[in-house]
């Protein structure tokens, strides 16, 4: 399984964007990238997930170079409802062998 | 919506005692799993289930059994519940689908153990 990487925190301020990478160097053809956001006393929520490029939804925006082995999670404009953690995993779901790994996440706090 | 529900949001017990988590989902979902979180150590897999009455260990298994009786629902046990057990529970399910890998999670156990 693809181990990823990623900051045990981050800080920032209401209004900025904030971009969160994980690395994966061992990520494998067909494995994709799904990240997770979690608040406290929640379980994690799904955020986006990708192959390769760029994805974008209506929450976040994933960034992919071409080597596949590191992708960053692009939030735009912040606030401080996106004082979280996130996580970021690898796999492949194809055949239901996929074994999801969450690992430590970042903790990402927002600031007034 | 997709929806997944924990017996009890919050739950005290005494040492040896034998627990019973529940978790039941609403989609027909084939994947079912159990995590406990720690602080500062994220989610670990306990265990999961492809489907019904199949289950396979996580990265911890070790002082729990899991049940899957009906495709719904996905029970883990503590058979003898420790001071070391005391943690947040988070159940989640699935479809595997290929290229769609999101997990739906239900709203958490607390469980103390004393």
């Amino acid at each position: 399984l693809a181990k990823t990487t990623q900051p045990i925190s981050m800080d920032s301020y209401e209004g900025q964007e904030v971009n969160i990478t994980c690395s994966h160097n061992n990520i494998a053809t067909n494995d994709y990238i799904t990240w997770y956001q979690q608040f406290p006393s929640q379980g994690p929520r799904f955020i986006i997930q990708g192959y390769k490029t760029k994805v974008t939804n209506e929450v976040a925006s994933l960034f992919i170079p071409a080597d596949r082995k590191s992708s960053t999670l692009s939030l735009p404009r912040v606030s401080l409802s996106d004082t979280a953690v996130y996580y970021c995993l690898v796999g492949d779901i194809t055949g239901g062998s996929y074994i999801p790994t969450f690992g430590r996440g970042t903790s990402l706090i927002v600031h007034p | 919506d997709v929806k997944v529900t924990q017996s009890s949001r919050y739950l005290v017990k005494r040492t040896g005692e034998k627990v019973f988590l529940e978790c039941v989902q609403d989609m027909d979902h084939e994947n079912m799993f159990w995590y406990r979180q720690d602080p500062g150590l994220g989610l670990r897999l306990i265990y999961f289930s492809y489907d019904v009455k199949m289950k396979e260990k996580g990265d911890i298994p070790e002082g729990y059994s899991v049940s899957r009786e009906k495709k719904e629902r996905f029970s883990l046990i503590l058979e003898s519940a420790s001071t070391n057990q005391t943690s947040m529970y988070l159940c989640a399910s699935r479809i595997p689908t290929s290229g769609n890998h999101e997990q739906y999670f239900g709203p958490g156990t607390r469980l103390t153990v004393t």
